[in-house]
């Protein structure tokens, strides 16, 4: 499979714990993206990076989320001191040079604040 | 700002009859659209996409749209609807001109529904 993969596809944790989560793009894909969906809208933005440099990030991402690509392949996106409003499903996606508006989705962490 | 307004929530037909899935545009300049469908429990999946070249787009899965520039319209349709194309539907604008930036910016979504 060649597609944009994550990990976990779920997580359960409890209000005040950290999550981590994982997204692999599409091999040679230099642009990573991370986007926020929750029950009944559409995906919303929260950053992005071109190789491993984050070049924009929405108002959306809080101090307590920081999101890595250290080395312009796999990229991390983290959430300290998780709460209630952070359950949600978590989508990455990537692009490539030639279609960088075309951009190719994960399937998604699920993630549940208890 | 770019933004994108999906004008129906849930839209209901009956499998073979024509499918119509309306979104309307606001962009400060000429925008590029998408549309993606998201299955449960899958990804979203692109459909189809305009960039500037041709009006009428046509996508997978027999879907195609039209972009109207003087009604600021998007609509995603179907000659005829099948039980498998029930799912969300999210009408999409480019953040920023030419993609530079990346962001994409979803509409709320239309909840397809097929029946039998």
């Amino acid at each position: 499979d060649t597609g944009v993969s994550q990990d976990p596809r779920h997580k359960i944790t409890k209000r005040g714990q950290n999550v981590t989560f994982r997204c692999d793009p599409i091999s040679e894909h230099n642009r990573l993206y991370w986007y926020r969906q929750t029950l009944g809208q559409g995906p919303e933005f929260l950053t992005y990076f071109q190789n491993e440099a984050q070049l924009e990030k929405s108002r959306l991402l809080s101090d307590r989320f920081s999101a890595e690509r250290p080395k312009g392949s796999f990229s991390t996106l983290e959430i300290q001191r998780t709460e209630q409003g952070d359950s949600a499903m978590y989508l990455c996606a990537s692009s490539s040079r030639a279609t960088i508006e075309t951009q190719y989705f994960g399937p998604g962490t699920r993630l549940l604040v208890l | 700002a770019q933004s994108v307004t999906q004008l129906d929530s849930h839209v209901s037909v009956s499998e073979g009859t024509p499918v119509l899935l309306r979104c309307n545009y606001s962009s400060s300049y000429s925008p590029s659209l998408f549309w993606y469908v998201q299955h449960p429990n899958k990804g979203l999946q692109l459909l189809l996409k305009y960039t500037s070249a041709a009006t009428l787009v046509k996508g997978i899965n027999g879907f195609e749209a039209e972009f109207k520039k003087s009604e600021t319209s998007f609509h995603l349709t179907k000659p005829s609807a099948h039980m498998s194309d029930a799912a969300e539907y999210f009408c999409v604008v480019s953040g920023n001109y030419g993609g530079s930036q990346g962001n994409l910016i979803f509409g709320k979504g239309t909840k397809l529904s097929v029946k039998p």
